[in-house]
């Protein structure tokens, strides 16, 4: 089946525009979390969306992030006002169960800031 | 403050031998343990995982070891192929919550 789909791919903005990235998620996955990958840096975690609970939004760094989710499909990250270190590639995963099932990622989305 | 630490930014292996990567962690909470592997331009993918309850989880070509007192594990695989040319990422999830915490990664490489 499809896995988990992020668009754009590439993303390239201007200082100071406000972005919107999109993750559709594996169909019948209630769990839904962002990352993002700074070059040459590990995966850091942004935010998780479980099923109708609140999402742990403890990794945002910013209030210039924020995530919605639509019921158990589609979700939004948005950036606004973007700086040249929101420059990362944002990936997207889905898991069936939260963290002890395996998460399935997108291929991301590279956004640079210029 | 980096609670999971993959020290070996990069690893080179011959074709056929053990590779394996090590990753230690300081966070006392963590109770299950992930490795993922990525391939460039793509999103990493699940490898294998590890209960706190043990010490050992095989799955064909690899095996993932856990040391709780020394809050170390590694990854071998045995043997090396070319495809096993990846980075890859070891994750901890903290016991109560359901985020995962992934280190910088190790980029292994396959020589033929």
């Amino acid at each position: 089946g499809a896995g988990v789909s992020q668009s754009p791919s590439n993303k390239v903005t201007e200082k100071g525009k406000d972005v919107e990235l999109r993750c559709d998620p594996i169909s019948g996955h209630t769990a839904l979390y962002w990352y993002r990958q700074r070059l040459g840096q590990g995966l850091e975690f942004l935010i998780y969306f479980q099923g109708n609970s609140a999402p742990d939004k403890s990794g945002l760094p910013s209030d210039r992030f924020s995530a919605e989710r639509t019921g158990e499909s589609v979700s939004t990250l948005t950036i606004q006002r973007t700086q040249q270190e929101d420059s990362a590639v944002y990936l997207c995963a889905s898991s069936f169960q939260g963290a002890t099932s395996p998460l399935h990622f997108g291929n991301g989305t590279r956004l640079t800031v210029t | 403050d980096q609670q999971v630490k993959q020290n070996s930014p990069s690893l080179s292996v011959q074709e056929g031998r053990i590779s394996i990567l090590n990753c230690d962690y300081t966070n006392s909470m963590f109770d299950y343990f992930l490795w993922y592997k990525k391939y460039p331009a793509e999103g990493p993918t699940f490898l294998i995982s590890i209960s706190s309850i043990k010490d050992k989880n095989e799955d064909g070509r690899f095996t993932v070891f856990l040391n709780k007192s020394a809050k170390h594990l590694s990854l071998h695989i045995v043997p090396s192929q070319p495809g096993d040319s990846a980075v890859y990422f070891c994750a901890a999830r903290d016991f109560g919550n359901e985020k995962l915490t992934f280190g910088t990664g190790t980029r292994l490489t396959i020589i033929p």
